[in-house]
């Protein structure tokens, strides 16, 4: 079974520019959630989505936004960039809801999207 | 409010040599408590992870970890370690209470095995 995919693993943008990554989840799995890591801050969660609706969220500004379609292929976008937004973005995937209530699924995470603002 | 704090950034050790990662907390409700490892270029993987039950959790490649309540701990130990375990590794906590998952990362802990 294929692990998680990232796309584009690398990519370089100028502040004020918008990005857009992409996850595509293990199959089968219905949550896809998203990570930034950078040295300043470590390891920060973004948000979780499940069935197409965002169910968890992180302490980030509004710029920092995601989707997911119906395929539980996920999508964030980040608006206006800002030299600080330079990260390593991780996306797992888990068969359930990665916070269900008792529990917490196993995530399997891709090998990030390497995003550098000039 | 979660913290999570682990008090060493670096560990050098030598190959075959046992090792210990540390790892406290600070919650004002209960957590769930999970150790990842993150090899270069990487994702992360999940090598344990602490819900409920027996506080000695075993996890993959020869790790396991201790729930220590009164103490906040949840120190990661391997016996005997090998070359390929060197990694940066990372500890995290989620409120167990609710399903609200919001979880809280450790700085990371870079394990570094010599020959």
């Amino acid at each position: 079974k294929a692990g998680v995919t990232q796309t584009p693993r690398y990519l370089i943008k100028t502040r004020g520019q918008q990005v857009t990554l992409s996850c595509s989840p293990i199959s089968g799995h219905r949550s896809v959630s998203w990570y930034q890591q950078t040295p300043g801050q470590g390891l920060q969660f973004l948000f979780e989505y499940f069935s197409e609706t965002q169910r968890n969220k992180g302490n980030f500004p509004g710029r920092f936004s995601g989707r997911q379609f119906s395929n539980s292929r996920s999508e964030m976008n980040v608006s206006t960039l800002e030299l600080g937004d330079s990260a390593l973005y991780l996306c797992a995937s888990s068969l359930g809801l990665a916070g269900g209530k008792g529990s917490r699924e196993t995530q399997y995470f891709g090998p990030g999207t390497r995003l550098l603002v000039l | 409010a979660q913290s999570v704090t682990q008090l060493d950034s670096q560990v050098p050790v030598f190959e075959e040599a046992p090792v210990e990662l540390r790892c406290n907390y600070s919650s004002s409700v209960s957590v769930y408590l999970f150790w990842y490892v993150q090899y270069p270029n990487q994702g992360l993987q999940l090598l344990l992870k602490y819900l409920s039950g027996s506080t000695l959790v075993k996890g993959i490649n020869g790790f396991e970890a201790e729930f220590n309540k009164s103490q906040t701990s949840f120190h990661l130990r391997k016996p005997s370690v090998h070359i390929s375990d060197t990694a940066e590794y990372f500890c995290a906590v989620t409120p167990a209470s609710g399903g609200s998952y919001i979880p809280t990362f450790g700085r990371g802990t870079s394990l570094i095995v010599h020959p």
